[in-house]
């Protein structure tokens, strides 16, 4: 199967910087890219997305950027807050929607 | 509109015993998944569903059967139910709609096997 490797594994930041959590993968059929945000004791939210045709995506301050030829993509959160402490998955999926989940990023905002 | 739901939200099991976890969305979707999420880890697909009366396995299927009897709802079964299932399992539902693609995840089912 498929490997996606997510990192850092933790990351801590303060409140206002920015945050980068980086993830690689292996199979070339791959063609959606989501991010997810998962909260202590809740599923999974979707917080942005990106399709194998582009190349960068941004919704206020947070970005995705893909690199289909080196395998990689990148989230990126501008302006952190302190709601935006939690754990957060890089995924792939194929035309069927079967998502393959990286480790998942730690991210602790300090005020 | 609930959503995706999930039933029960705890369950603890004797080891042996089996059970049917319960997934309902109400959002007319015809893909549906099953994952499990272990500490530490991503999320791992068990099972999924294209639509009503279809199944098929994921990346963990051993010791875990489907069904999909009804658009809405998607059922996991644990026949005979090993420590090594204890997880938190999470339901999700595929929307597709003009090119764009969210999964909504239901808030999962934390089960302890003992």
């Amino acid at each position: 199967g498929e490997n996606v490797e997510q990192h850092p594994s933790t990351l801590s930041v303060q409140e206002g910087d920015s945050a980068v959590i980086k993830c690689t993968y292996s199979d070339s059929a791959s063609n959606y890219f989501p991010w997810y945000k998962q909260e202590l004791g809740k599923g999974p939210q979707l917080i942005i997305d990106i399709r194998s045709n582009v190349g960068e995506k941004k919704d206020q301050r947070i970005a995705v950027t893909l690199n289909k030829t080196a395998k990689h993509f990148s989230l990126h959160i501008t302006e952190t807050q302190p709601e935006d402490s939690a754990v957060y998955f890089c995924a792939t999926a194929d035309s069927w929607g079967k998502l393959q989940f990286g480790a998942g990023t730690q991210v602790v905002v300090t005020p | 509109n609930a959503g995706v739901t999930q039933t029960p939200k705890f369950r603890v099991l004797k080891t042996g015993q089996s059970m049917t976890l319960l997934c309902a969305q109400d959002m007319n979707h015809e893909y549906m998944y099953w994952y499990r999420q272990d500490p530490g880890m991503g999320l791992r697909l068990i099972h999924y569903s294209v639509g009503e009366g279809t199944t098929a396995k994921g990346e963990v299927p051993d010791g875990y059967n489907v069904s999909r009897l009804k658009k809405q709802n998607f059922l996991l079964g644990l026949e005979s139910a090993a420590p090594s299932q204890t997880s938190v399992y999470f339901c999700a539902s595929r929307r597709l709609a003009g090119g764009q693609e969210t999964q909504y995840f239901g808030p999962g089912t934390r089960l302890l096997v003992l």
